[in-house]
């Protein structure tokens, strides 16, 4: 079945760091990636997304390419900023069948920016 | 345009009542699906709907029931509330059938039992 392995948190960087957040997947087919990211108190948000292998999905100085052959997704940026602290998780859509109708999520990354 | 909206943002419940976690949205989207929440777990999917009238199990469905009437409403039933149901509950959508589009979530809803 889908399934999304995400680094394990929290990690702190000071601000001007590189971030590196691992995100393996497993599936069927050609299933489409996502990072979400999640400011306090608040609902998620759609930070990149890449629908075939290698697309690079970027989107506020964060990156992450769609790597078919290593089953990976992992999001980067070269310099972190206060503002980035938030949760940030992985996910998958399906591309078939009742894997259309849902997102299969990481754990989530707890990421915190100091200054 | 609203976009995903649930209803409320806070409740306190007592073991043992029931209540229901309202989702609406604008977008005449046909999937809907309900997650919860919960520190290290990230999201799990307690419900989710194809379209109206269809629903099926997510990786956590016990405790909880829904029903899809319309395509823009798909309210979370809680039967007889657990202190194990203490999370944030999440309500998403997503356009049917086009492959790689995202799934919108709306704000939350903090549910705490006692």
């Amino acid at each position: 079945g889908n399934s999304v392995t995400q680094m394990e948190g929290p990690v702190t960087l000071s601000e001007e760091a590189f971030l590196t957040i691992n995100c393996t997947y497993t599936a069927t087919g050609y299933p489409s990636l996502f990072w979400y990211v999640q400011y306090p108190g608040e609902g998620l948000q759609l930070l990149l997304k890449a629908t075939k292998a290698d697309d690079k999905g970027s989107n506020k100085g964060f990156e992450a390419t769609y790597r078919k052959e290593t089953t990976s997704f992992h999001l980067e940026k070269g310099s972190v900023q206060v503002s980035d602290s938030a949760v940030y998780f992985c996910a998958l859509r399906g591309d078939r069948g009742s894997t259309l109708g849902r997102l299969y999520f990481g754990r989530g990354t707890q990421l915190t920016v100091w200054p | 345009n609203a976009g995903v909206t649930q209803t409320p943002k806070f409740q306190v419940l007592k073991t043992g009542q029931s209540m229901t976690l309202q989702c609406a949205q604008d977008m005449n989207h046909e999937y809907m699906s309900w997650y919860r929440q919960d520190p290290g777990m990230g999201l799990r999917l307690i419900h989710y709907s194809v379209g109206a009238g269809i629903t099926d199990q997510g990786e956590v469905p016990n405790g909880y029931n829904v029903s899809r009437s319309t395509t823009e409403d798909f309210p979370l039933r809680l039967l007889s509330a657990a202190p194990s149901q203490t999370s944030v509950y999440f309500c998403a959508s997503m356009q049917q059938g086009a492959i790689g589009t995202e799934a919108f979530f709306g704000q939350g809803t903090r549910l705490t039992v006692v």
